[in-house]
């Protein structure tokens, strides 16, 4: 069983639509993140959510909103797509923040805004 | 926020040769975990390092982190085509509420 997994895969969309990209974890993690990996590797948090607290990246655009439905589930939603927002997005969870908890990636949604 | 430069940025070596990645903080390390990407893959956690000195070793992959906690070393012994990928070191804030990424390294193996 895959431990977290996220759809789509690939995602290619035009400027200006909304899309959303899906993860689920089947770990029993009180923790999920959002990552934004760029075109030079660069890997950057997002997100980071428990069923208490979302922490926001202070750069990340108020047109990424994640959303939870419940504690295995981590959505994230992009509104207005911009040519910027290609990149690969992962999700990961953790059972708790910080030390000593690593954290469980999923396998990557590689966006393509044309 | 925190910055962790990886060095060397990419390294190509033959099968059977060790190999070291460096990660340098510019504060110090309440933790450093090390990753590893395969291309087009997600990422694979390898080990987490905590106290100053401390050192894990994972089959032929061990990992340092120095006594001042602000750098850590990856080091490959007999490299394998298996080990190619994208090495990343990682750290949390203290609160734990951030969590930093290096510049990552390339590795490819020549068989």
């Amino acid at each position: 069983d895959t431990a977290v997994s996220q759809t789509p895969k690939y995602l290619v969309t035009q400027m200006g639509n909304d899309k959303s990209i899906k993860c689920e974890q089947n770990l029993g993690h009180d923790t999920m993140y959002w990552y934004k990996q760029d075109s030079k590797k660069f890997l950057k948090i997002m997100f980071s959510y428990n069923n208490k607290e979302l922490i926001i990246n202070e750069t990340v655009p108020n047109r990424f909103s994640p959303k939870s439905p419940d504690k295995a589930h981590l959505n994230l939603h992009i509104n207005s797509l911009e040519l910027g927002d290609s990149a690969v997005y992962f999700c990961a969870s953790s059972q708790a923040r910080g030390i000593p908890y690593e954290q469980y990636f999923g396998p990557g949604t590689r966006l393509t805004v044309t | 926020s925190q910055e962790l430069e990886q060095s060397p940025q990419s390294l190509i070596v033959q099968e059977g040769k060790n190999l070291t990645i460096n990660c340098t903080s510019s504060k110090t390390l309440y933790g450093l975990y090390w990753y590893k990407q395969k291309y087009g893959e997600g990422l694979i956690f390898l080990m987490m390092l905590q106290k100053g000195g401390e050192e894990k070793s994972h089959e032929k992959i061990t990992a340092k982190l120095d006594e001042k906690k602000q750098q850590s070393s990856l080091h490959i012994t007999a490299s394998q085509p298996s080990h190619a990928g994208i090495y990343l070191c990682g750290a949390p804030s203290l609160n734990g509420n951030q969590f930093y990424f290096g510049t990552g390294t390339s590795l490819t193996v020549i068989p």
